[in-house]
């Protein structure tokens, strides 16, 4: 069964720094997602991309993030600055079309800042 | 704009007895979904169940099953037969029919099942 894979799993970075959470949606899904839930409390919508271009972004998309899929099959959401709030789990998710609204989520990565 | 209530955050339930989890939200469109997640110790995100707003029929899938008041923005969560392996958390979402489709998640309920 295709499925939506992210990595890495867990990364670690220091306060700061720059980081890319990488995703490979399933591979006929037009729709990409990325959504965070910092530990213990709800899942929270990022951003969604469809035809190369950021289609909706939510307050916590700021400046420091951006998105791009720069191959066709990669998706990747990048942190410029990361700062200790940013610890939590990223998840990338895809839909096939908009008639099908099921979203298939990644297993999520789970990043720390320190 | 959308918003999902989940007001219980954790509920207990024996092995073999069924469980209602209760979710409530708010919009003004007319179509949507909605769904029920799981999330697992290993915090996967797993669909359990969906539900198309324009059908009145209840979405059902094997154990689990829903109680969708449309009147009344209520989706309820009923699993029977509970086992072990459904202890989680618990999210209710929903999404309406535009071009973005993107989920908006209740708190989440985190259930245990007593052996």
């Amino acid at each position: 069964e295709p499925e939506v894979t992210q990595t890495p799993s867990h990364q670690v970075t220091q306060m700061g720094q720059e980081v890319i959470l990488r995703c490979v949606p399933i591979s006929n899904h037009l729709y990409f997602y990325w959504y965070r839930q910092i530990l213990g409390q709800k899942v929270e919508f990022l951003v969604s991309f469809y035809n190369n271009e950021i289609s909706e972004k939510s307050e916590i998309f700021d400046d420091q993030f951006s998105v791009e899929r720069p191959d066709g099959s990669n998706f990747t959401l990048k942190i410029r600055s990361t700062k200790l709030e940013d610890s939590a789990m990223y998840f990338c998710a895809s839909i096939p079309d908009i008639m099908n609204t099921e979203a298939f989520f990644g297993q999520g990565t789970r990043l720390t800042v320190v | 704009a959308q918003t999902v209530t989940q007001s219980q955050p954790e509920m207990s339930v024996q092995e073999a007895e069924t469980v209602t989890l209760s979710c409530t939200y708010d919009t003004s469109e007319s179509d949507y979904y909605l769904f029920w997640y799981k999330q697992p110790p290993s915090r996967q995100m797993i669909l359990v169940i969906r539900q198309e707003a324009y059908k009145q029929q209840n979405a059902t899938e094997n154990r689990f099953s829903v109680n969708f008041q449309k009147a009344a923005k209520s989706f309820s969560l009923k699993i029977s037969d509970s086992q072990l392996g459904d202890a989680a958390m618990y999210f209710c979402a929903y999404t309406d029919t535009g071009a973005n489709s993107k989920l908006t998640f209740g708190k989440g309920i985190t259930l245990s099942v007593r052996p």
